[in-house]
């Protein structure tokens, strides 16, 4: 099966510019979710979509960040305004089913770097 | 909400030697623990898993262990190679309004020496 597509790969910004994220998860995948990890941390939960309604953005720094997910498929992570902190790695992750017990398939993730 | 954390942060043996990473979740509602290996530049890659109703589980050279009632839970490489050089995340799980939500480790560095 194919796995998670993220594009692009790599994106440089100079601070308070804006940023687009793409993700397509693997097919039949209900939840999505959106992940940062900054250089030498753990992965850290942005945005979790079950099909395409919100489940948890209690750590979305929404004066900032937005995520949709139509059609509840695809996905977009935007950024706007960059501030150089958002210098990360951001993680697309979608898993098979609905509850709990289930290993997430990441993306290879875009590594961004704000300067 | 959930909280994980891993130790040591970094980890060096000798080729052929064991390592052992360990983490302890602070939500006693977390029910699956999966392991995860992330090598330079590429995504994590689950390596093994664990739910809640089960206190060991093994797979080749890698095992699991989880201790409900000290709610910790640890990874054992044995007769480890160079190609384990990584880093390894655990992680901790419980469902969440229908789906699960994975909150991580910060991660440990494993160097296999040769």
């Amino acid at each position: 099966e194919a796995g998670v597509a993220q594009s692009p790969r790599y994106k440089i910004i100079e601070k308070r510019q804006s940023v687009a994220f793409w993700c397509n998860p693997i097919s039949g995948h209900a939840t999505l979710y959106w992940y940062q990890q900054i250089l030498g941390q753990g992965p850290k939960l942005l945005i979790q979509f079950q099909n395409n309604g919100v489940v948890d953005d209690s750590q979305l720094p929404k004066d900032r960040f937005s995520a949709e997910r139509l059609k509840g498929v695809d996905s977009t992570l935007k950024i706007q305004p960059a501030k150089l902190e958002d210098s990360a790695v951001y993680l697309c992750a979608s898993s098979p089913r609905r509850g709990s017990g289930y290993g997430y398939t990441f993306g290879s993730g875009t590594r961004l770097t704000v300067v | 909400g959930e909280n994980v954390e891993q130790h040591p942060s970094t980890l060096s043996v000798q080729e052929g030697d064991s390592a052992v990473i360990k983490c302890t979740y602070s939500d006693s509602a977390s029910n699956y623990f999966p392991w995860y290996k992330q090598e330079l530049g590429k995504r994590p890659q689950l390596i093994i898993d664990i739910r809640s109703n089960v206190g060991e589980k093994k797979d080749q050279r890698i095992a699991v262990t989880l201790n409900k009632t000290a709610k910790h839970f640890s990874l054992h490489i044995t007769e480890t190679q160079p190609e384990d050089s990584a880093v390894y995340f655990c992680a901790a799980s419980k469902e969440n309004q229908g789906a699960q939500k994975l909150v991580f480790g910060q991660g440990t560095r494993l160097t296999i020496n040769p």
